[in-house]
């Protein structure tokens, strides 16, 4: 089946250094991808939609010039944390929407390992 | 707007004992989704189920069974015969409309001891 992968899955940096995590759809193309955060505990939050060849669209209170997204192809997009700070420690998760479309009109969603980030 | 509720914050069972999740959503659409993910503590995110909103079948797979039930906007989840791999935390979910932006409950942790 249609696989997402996240790139690296574990990241420790020290505080004010920027850290980029990929997202890949391995055999499908996506034109949508999203950005999830989940602090321990916590459920998942949307952070932003990743649309390849535009803008993302970042939900109301996450910082833009602070995470960074970039969807320069169909099947890559990446988050930037720049001058990460201890506050930005979280697991971030990605998800794209791809494959065939069933009876409903919709496809498959699929979401990446996680990244997590520790920030000293 | 839309906001799926996970009452139960945290289960613990013995193995071999049914246990049943609770998932309550609120939509103001006709058309929607709900999933069920399951996160153990590696902490990738395994799917579970995709249900729409205008299939209320029950559906049952090996161990698992869900109940969707539109009259009281709930979609629970039952783990039958419980094993120790089965202790992760389970997220709930709702997309409106397709179902690429989800919102997720805010999970039930279930452990489940030998």
């Amino acid at each position: 089946g249609a696989v997402v992968s996240q790139h690296p899955s574990r990241v420790i940096c020290k505080s004010g250094t920027s850290v980029k995590i990929e997202c890949r759809s391995l055999d499908f193309q996506a034109t949508t991808m999203f950005w999830y955060r989940q602090f321990p505990k916590k459920s998942l939050m949307l952070m932003a939609t990743s649309n390849e060849g535009s803008k993302a669209t970042y939900e109301q209170g996450v910082e833009k010039d602070k995470f960074l997204i970039n969807h320069a192809s169909l099947t890559l997009s990446t988050l930037t944390v720049t001058s990460a700070h201890p506050e930005d420690s979280s697991f971030y998760i990605c998800s794209a929407a791809g494959g065939a479309r069933g009876p409903e009109g919709a496809g498959e969603l699929f979401f990446g390992e996680g990244s997590r980030l520790t920030v000293l | 707007a839309q906001k799926v509720t996970q009452a139960q914050t945290e289960i613990s069972v013995v193995e071999k004992e049914d246990v049943t999740l609770d998932c309550v959503y609120e939509t103001r659409d006709t058309t929607y989704y709900l999933f069920w993910y399951k996160q153990p503590p590696s902490g990738e995110l395994v799917f579970l189920i995709r249900r729409n909103s205008f299939d209320e079948q029950n559906e049952i797979s090996g161990r698992y069974s869900w109940n969707f039930q539109k009259s009281t906007s709930s979609f629970n989840f039952t783990i039958t015969a419980s094993q120790v791999v089965d202790s992760a935390v389970y997220f709930c979910a709702l997309s409106e409309g397709g179902y690429s932006t989800l919102t997720f409950g805010k999970g039930t942790m279930l452990l489940v001891s030998p």
